[in-house]
């Protein structure tokens, strides 16, 4: 099965830029997605096709893809940034999706 | 404005059976596969299987093909996520959402808000 790994947590202070990477053998072909869950709360979109910004999501979080690695980047970050961040994407075939273990942001 | 509403809370007994339901609205429902995900404590977020509305084309994830079943009802825009026999194992949170697609990947947006799933004797 295909894996995508992430660490477990990432810890920043208010105002500072948080990295989140994502890695997995066919992000070098395959878009990733990035997930934002707050506690108690259902997963929301925040990046599509690697780095596209769906509407509504503020413009401090961007993604970007260097071969196996994906990177959600949060600039500027803010304390309701704090929540838990999934990456996903696909295998080859295009059909099955798979998430990464999830890294839980913490603001400082 | 695309939404979509789970229903609520379940507590079972193992052995029940159980139908989790998903209803969207703001869009053609026939136009976008649907997709079932499960989050447990140990495990994160589990991709689980995804349908298609307009001909009830399934995939399962190998996961948790033949655990359960998934259905939808195009009259009333409405995706169903099944058990015949639950066991406690299937304790967790159940999201739907509406999968979108591109030539090189899918994911889901938007989200519905979670079903949680008790199962205890």
């Amino acid at each position: 099965s295909y894996e995508l790994t992430q660490p477990p947590s990432v810890s920043v202070s208010p105002g500072q830029t948080a990295r989140i990477p994502c890695s997995g053998d066919g992000l070098s072909k395959l878009y990733a997605y990035w997930y934002q869950q707050r506690p108690g709360q259902a997963p929301v979109l925040v990046i599509y096709k690697d780095s596209e910004r769906p509407s509504g999501i503020p413009d401090r979080f961007s993604g970007s893809n260097s071969g196996t690695t994906v990177t959600l980047t949060i600039s500027g970050v803010q304390a309701e940034d704090e929540a838990d961040y999934y990456c996903q994407s696909t295998d080859s075939s295009g059909v099955y999706l798979t998430f990464g273990g999830g890294t839980k942001l913490t603001v400082l | 404005e695309v939404q979509v509403v789970q229903s609520g809370a379940e507590v079972k007994k193992p052995g029940e059976s159980l139908k989790l339901s998903c209803k969207t609205s703001g869009y053609r429902f026939a136009h976008y596969w649907i997709g079932w995900v499960r989050q447990t404590p140990g495990k994160g977020l589990e991709w689980m299987g995804i349908i298609n509305p307009e001909d009830s084309n399934i995939t399962y994830s190998p996961s948790f093909q033949g655990q359960v079943t998934i259905s939808v009802d195009r009259s009333i825009s409405t995706a169903y996520l099944q058990w015949s026999s639950l066991k406690s194992s299937d304790t967790a949170l159940y999201f739907c959402a509406r999968l979108r697609t591109s030539g090189w990947g899918n994911w889901f947006h938007p989200w519905g808000q979670g079903s949680l799933v008790t199962v205890s004797p």
